[in-house]
């Protein structure tokens, strides 16, 4: 089966980094996603990684480790707005499909 | 513009009454699927498609039904079966040629309330 793991929720000060942390149990990987999503909105992209390393797009950065089943979501210089739920979704493949499977999501409160 | 529409917004039904939930993309994505999001939950499949005339069960497919009769549309229908179906419904679509383009992109969601 596939299991995600991330913290329910964090909080942080604006102007601040954070990092949100996800393990993941999953046979077939296909790569990593990191979803964004504002409350009763639906989920915006924001990374993807397939191989182990860094993968940096302005103020956010996903990395991934295979071996360690475990990735990172990086936000840096923290605004009100990226107050918001953060999803990790490993990819994995199925009988020729390519399947999505979420975490609960880590609630980020940033505060002034 | 490209993308995928969920409609309604938001629904109301009586209970015991079934309800179809309208999923339609127009991104020529070959994948579809139905997730259902539950307050502080994350999102929890219930089917996805990876073909016209084909589906398969996700995790919780108990109590939905869908069909796939045009590349296009995904409908998802909540049965009476169903227990417990107040929840956000998301629908979303994947090209499904692998890699990054596995990428699911999703609609605006469903509210669906039933009382």
């Amino acid at each position: 089966g596939q299991n995600i793991d991330q913290p329910t929720e964090m909080t942080a000060t604006e102007g601040a980094i954070v990092q949100i942390n996800c393990t993941y149990q999953t046979s077939g990987f296909n790569g990593l996603f990191w979803y964004q999503q504002h409350a009763g909105e639906a989920p915006t992209f924001l990374s993807y990684n397939v191989l182990d390393g860094l993968e940096e797009k302005g103020r956010f950065s996903s990395f991934l480790s295979r071996s360690k089943g475990y990735s990172y979501l990086l936000l840096k210089e923290l605004q009100m707005k990226d107050s918001a739920s953060y999803l990790c979704a490993a990819c994995h493949a199925s009988g020729g499909s390519y399947i999505p499977t979420f975490g609960r999501g880590t609630s980020l409160i940033v505060h002034p | 513009d490209g993308g995928i529409t969920q409609s309604p917004k938001y629904l109301f039904r009586k209970e015991g009454q079934n309800v179809t939930l309208s999923c339609e993309q127009n991104l020529n994505h070959d994948a579809m699927y139905w997730y259902r999001q539950d307050p502080g939950q994350g999102l929890r499949l219930i089917y996805y498609s990876q073909i016209v005339n084909d589906f398969q069960k996700g995790d919780i497919a108990e109590g939905y039904s869908v069909s796939r009769e045009k590349k296009e549309s995904f409908p998802l229908t909540v049965t009476s079966a169903q227990k417990n179906p107040t929840a956000f419904y998301l629908c979303a679509s994947s090209p499904q040629t692998g890699g990054k383009n596995t990428e699911a992109f999703f609609g605006q969601g469903t509210r669906l309330t039933v009382v």
